[in-house]
């Protein structure tokens, strides 16, 4: 079966500083990746997607990047942080052609 | 613009009574409907998925969808406490297999 990692689960960093989030799928080939972010009593708000290894389309436009540099693994990084950032990251997952996501269980990031 | 939209609620309902959710999308095109449940602090879990007009059961869950009106909705029979979560509704709204929009979501308080 299927199973995705995210970590860490909670992250407190200062405003400036670099971010990198990890997320991993097993069990399945060629996944299409997604990077949401959910800030307080919002929705989700997809950030970037991957139907492919090196291949990201970005969402919203913003001071972070993605990165897929393994068929199963993908990679939400900023250079430098800022307070805005602050939120709940959800990384998930589908298999091509099929629009049922699976989520991992998100990191919650704090900027102070 | 294309939006899903949901009543953020709360939507509260005496424990043993039918929960009815709503959820209206702005694109015709749209194939793909999904019903998430995300209690707090946790990662969205996928409850239901319905592609054709009409009702589609699974236990105590009933999704409804109908194309020509532009709308989705979720019935939760005999509701239940632990039935006291978020639900998102998720569309693909440009009916393409890459992507989903997600609406704000309806927050549901099930009263003993």
């Amino acid at each position: 079966s299927q199973t995705i990692h995210q970590w860490p689960a909670t992250l407190v960093q200062p405003v400036g500083s670099p971010l990198s989030l990890e997320c991993t799928v097993e069990g399945t080939s060629n996944p299409n990746l997604y990077w949401y972010r959910q800030a307080a009593g919002r929705g989700l708000q997809l950030l970037f997607y991957s139907v492919g290894i090196g291949q990201i389309s970005s969402e919203v436009p913003q001071n972070l990047s993605a990165s897929r540099p393994q068929d199963r693994q993908f990679i939400l990084s900023s250079k430098k942080l800022l307070l805005s950032d602050s939120g709940f990251y959800l990384c998930a997952w589908s298999e091509g052609g099929q629009n049922i996501q699976y989520f991992g269980a998100g990191t919650r990031l704090s900027v102070l | 613009q294309k939006e899903v939209e949901q009543n953020s609620g709360p939507l509260s309902v005496p424990e043993g009574a039918i929960a009815s959710l709503n959820c209206t999308y702005s694109d015709r095109v749209s194939q793909s409907f999904f019903w998430y449940r995300q209690y707090s602090g946790k990662s969205p879990e996928l409850i239901m998925s319905i592609y054709s007009n009409g009702d589609k059961e699974d236990g105590r869950f009933t999704a409804q969808l109908n194309k020509a009106s532009q709308y989705v909705s979720l019935l939760i029979r005999d509701s239940q406490p632990s039935d006291s979560a978020t639900y998102l509704c998720a569309v693909n709204l440009d009916g393409g297999y890459q992507k989903v929009t997600f609406g704000t979501g309806t927050k549901l308080q099930v009263i003993p």
